[in-house]
C-alpha cells in the first residue's frame, strides 16, 4: 500500500527557533500534498494544498509567513513552522495523493511542543 | 460544498458489526465517498471510498444508498484495534480542485 512518511514525529524547541517537518511519499508520486493541523479531541485543520513545483495554496487564516512550505519534487513537501510560539504547540499531519481522485494516504504525524 | 453529518459516537461490542453511517444529502453526482480513520495519536488512515455502488475490501464495506445521500461504513467484526474515530469526507470541489476537508467524525469504541 502507499505509504506517506512523516519526520520528526516529535519535536521541542524554544519559542523564536524556526522547525521543518518532513512529508515524503515513499512508494508513489504525489501530485498534490496537503497539510493539517490538529488540536486535542477536535478534527483536523487543513492548513495548506501543496502541488509539486507550484506555490502552495494557504487556506483562510493561516499565515504563509509563518507556516512556509516547499514541495520541491513529486516525493517530498516540506513545512516550515518559523519563529515558532508556544500558540504554535500542536498535531501536524501531512497527507499526499497520487491522482486528483486517488485516496489521501497520511504521515503519523509530528507532534510539535514550542517551550 | 458537499458536507457530512455523522453522530459523534457510537459504540459496539467485539466480535459483532460496527455499522458507522454518514449523512451527505448535498453530494454532487460525480463526487466519492472517502472513509478514513485515527487512531489516537496517528496519522488518519484511509479505509474505502466509493461512488455509486457498494464496495467491499479487506477492511471493510461500504453502503452507499440508491439517492446517494447517505452511506453506511461496516466493520463486519470489530476489534479493540479497531476503536478509532472515523471520519466520512466527500469530495468538496472548488474551481476543479479537489480540497479533503474533515468534519467531527465519529468516535468509535469497540469493548469487550
Amino acid at each position: 500500500g502507499a505509504v506517506v512518511s512523516q519526520h520528526p514525529s516529535r519535536v521541542i524547541c524554544k519559542s523564536g527557533t524556526s522547525v521543518k517537518i518532513e512529508c515524503r511519499s515513499l512508494d508513489f508520486q504525489a501530485t498534490t500534498m496537503f497539510w493539517y493541523r490538529q488540536f486535542p479531541k477536535k478534527s483536523l485543520m487543513l492548513m495548506a494544498t501543496s502541488n509539486e513545483g507550484s506555490k502552495a495554496t494557504y487556506e483562510q487564516g493561516v499565515e504563509k509567513d509563518k507556516f512556509l512550505i516547499n514541495h520541491a519534487s513529486l516525493t517530498l513537501s516540506t513545512l516550515t513552522v518559523t519563529s515558532a510560539h508556544p500558540e504554535d504547540s500542536s498535531f501536524y499531519i501531512c497527507s499526499a495523493r497520487e491522482h486528483y481522485n486517488s485516496p489521501l494516504h497520511f504521515g503519523n504525524g509530528t507532534r510539535l511542543t514550542v517551550t | 460544498d458537499a458536507k457530512t453529518t455523522q453522530p459523534p459516537s457510537m459504540d459496539c461490542a467485539e466480535g459483532r458489526a460496527a455499522n458507522l453511517p454518514c449523512n451527505h444529502s448535498t453530494i454532487s453526482g460525480n463526487e466519492y465517498v472517502y472513509w478514513y480513520r485515527q487512531i489516537h495519536s496517528q496519522g488518519p488512515q484511509y479505509i474505502i471510498h466509493g461512488l455509486k455502488n457498494n464496495e467491499t475490501n479487506e477492511m471493510a464495506s461500504l453502503i452507499i444508498t440508491e439517492d446517494r445521500k447517505s452511506s453506511t461504513l461496516i466493520l463486519p467484526h470489530a476489534t479493540l484495534r479497531d476503536t478509532a474515530v472515523y471520519y466520512c469526507i466527500v469530495r468538496v470541489s472548488e474551481g476543479g480542485s479537489y480540497i479533503p476537508t474533515f468534519g467531527r467524525g465519529t468516535s468509535l469504541i469497540v469493548h469487550p
